[in-house]
């Protein structure tokens, strides 16, 4: 079981807000990610990270915006939501850094329940 | 272009009975190739990842295979459940970078009857 949370589950507000969804891990990972996820689609990847201060755009095009200050901790901002932006959002952590694991362990990401978006 | 493609789009089985998934790949230089399940409203959870090397693999009642010469590979659920019913899907990772980007599939929903 994966102890990787994020908050809120759902959210639904009005266009123009801001908002701020919630990452959280307790397991040390060094990597983390967000994807977007539009029902029966694959998953973009829109931000990632690897370590503290670091952070990266992804695959897909966002006009969100992520901070990593603390490693257990990856934010994704949005100044102002639009309907557009109406999507499922997942983040995802993996450990590269434990020599313990072999190097296909180190791959794998481990993913939080999501928060499901909806902007009227 | 990178691409991962899965069939069926959807699949409905009686409990009990076995189901094959398949995952067609063009993704290249290609490093590993994983099968996760993901729950109505939760994240994927990975149920196996393998390399080139590796033929079969499996977890419990998932078997996954992987051809690596025609890029395809398979999740062969065995006596399916009620949990069963979910989307798997198939997600490809490159050596091209020090990240191992990941492609993902659309996946294929599960749905198990009684």
């Amino acid at each position: 079981e994966a102890d990787i949370y994020q908050t809120p589950r759902y959210l639904v507000i009005g266009t123009g807000k801001k908002i701020t969804l919630e990452c959280s891990q307790t397991m040390g990972h060094d990597k983390m990610y967000w994807y977007q996820q539009d029902p029966g689609m694959e998953l973009h990847l829109i931000h990632y990270s690897y370590g503290v201060n670091s952070t990266e755009k992804g695959d897909l095009s966002s006009e969100s915006t992520v901070s990593r200050i603390r490693t257990e901790h990856f934010p994704l901002t949005l100044e102002s939501a639009r309907p557009s932006h109406t999507s499922q959002y997942l983040c995802a952590s993996s450990d590269t850094t434990n020599r313990d694991r072999g190097t296909l362990a180190k791959n794998i990401q481990y993913f939080g329940a999501g928060t499901r978006l909806s902007v009227l | 272009k990178n691409q991962v493609e899965q069939s069926p789009q959807s699949l409905i089985i009686l409990e009990g009975k076995n189901c094959t998934l398949q995952c067609n790949y063009t993704v290249s230089p290609f490093s590993n190739l994983r099968w996760y399940k993901q729950d109505t409203g939760r994240g994927p959870v990975s149920l196996t990842i393998m390399t080139f090397s590796e033929n079969t693999k499996s977890n419990g009642r998932y078997t996954a295979t992987l051809d690596a010469d025609t890029k395809q590979s398979s999740l062969h659920i065995t006596a399916s459940q009620l949990s069963d019913s979910a989307s798997y899907i198939c997600v490809v990772s490159d050596r091209g970078s020090t990240l191992g980007r990941l492609y993902f599939g659309r996946g294929t929903q599960l749905t198990v009857w009684p």
